[in-house]
């Protein structure tokens, strides 16, 4: 297609319960980008793909995030044991050749942690 | 690490007056994007530029991209309405395993009708 799509568009979830957000790219795009946009409309760098493979995990707070891309299936950002902080709207972008050209994001999912 | 700084935060302006926005990397750029994120909607590419002092159009944007590769601007003409949104900037970020495009906090720009 030829527009990132992201599942859910809304996710509650109480402290300490799972999260698992989903992204399709658009097709042809090798690379995924997740970023984190909190209050302060800042965008928090998390991970990067490139096809399945982790480009650069610098930004991922390890301990209860993980992200996969495999072949076939749409990509997923998914959190463990969910905290307050983790509420944000996350977004997933996809490009062609990587960050040096346009990245086009999907519509975001929103995470309220309750 | 690559900071990207962009200032100012907020603008408001009159309909009709010029807005412009400042980003600044703490490291050379190969290239830096621009985009615009409308309320409660998604980043959307404006325009990238790649050459020392480049300058682009687009009807009333004119985006320049500094002689060092380590500044650029966004100047909006005679804003409307529709010019509503937070504009961000943002550079490749690569180096010690990093790979990323890294975003300045943004521009929110309100336009008074």
């Amino acid at each position: 297609g030829e527009e990132v799509a992201q599942t859910p568009k809304h996710l509650v979830r109480g402290e300490g319960q799972k999260a698992k957000l989903y992204c399709a790219p658009i097709k042809g795009h090798s690379y995924v980008f997740w970023y984190q946009q909190v209050l302060k409309n800042e965008f928090k760098f998390l991970i990067s793909f490139q096809n399945e493979n982790v480009f650069d995990e610098t930004g991922m707070p390890k301990e209860r995030f993980s992200a996969k891309c495999l072949p076939n299936s749409p990509c997923s950002l998914e959190i463990q044991a969910t905290k307050l902080e983790d509420s944000a709207v996350y977004f997933c972008a996809s490009s062609q050749i990587g960050m040096n050209t346009e990245a086009f994001f999907g519509q975001g999912t929103r995470l309220t942690v309750v | 690490g690559q900071q990207v700084m962009q200032i100012p935060q907020y603008q408001h302006v009159q309909e009709g007056e010029d807005f412009t926005t400042y980003c600044n990397s703490s490291t050379t750029l190969s290239n830096i994007q621009w985009y615009k994120q409308r309320p409660g909607g998604h980043p959307v590419f404006l325009i990238q530029l790649v050459k020392s002092g480049e300058v682009k159009k687009q009807k009333r944007l004119t985006f320049q991209f500094g002689e060092a590769k380590k500044n650029s601007s966004l100047h909006i003409t005679a804003t409307q309405t529709t010019d509503v949104g937070t504009y961000f900037c943002a550079g490749p970020h690569s180096g010690a395993g990093s790979y990323q495009l890294t975003f300045g906090k943004g521009t929110k720009l309100s336009v008074i009708p």
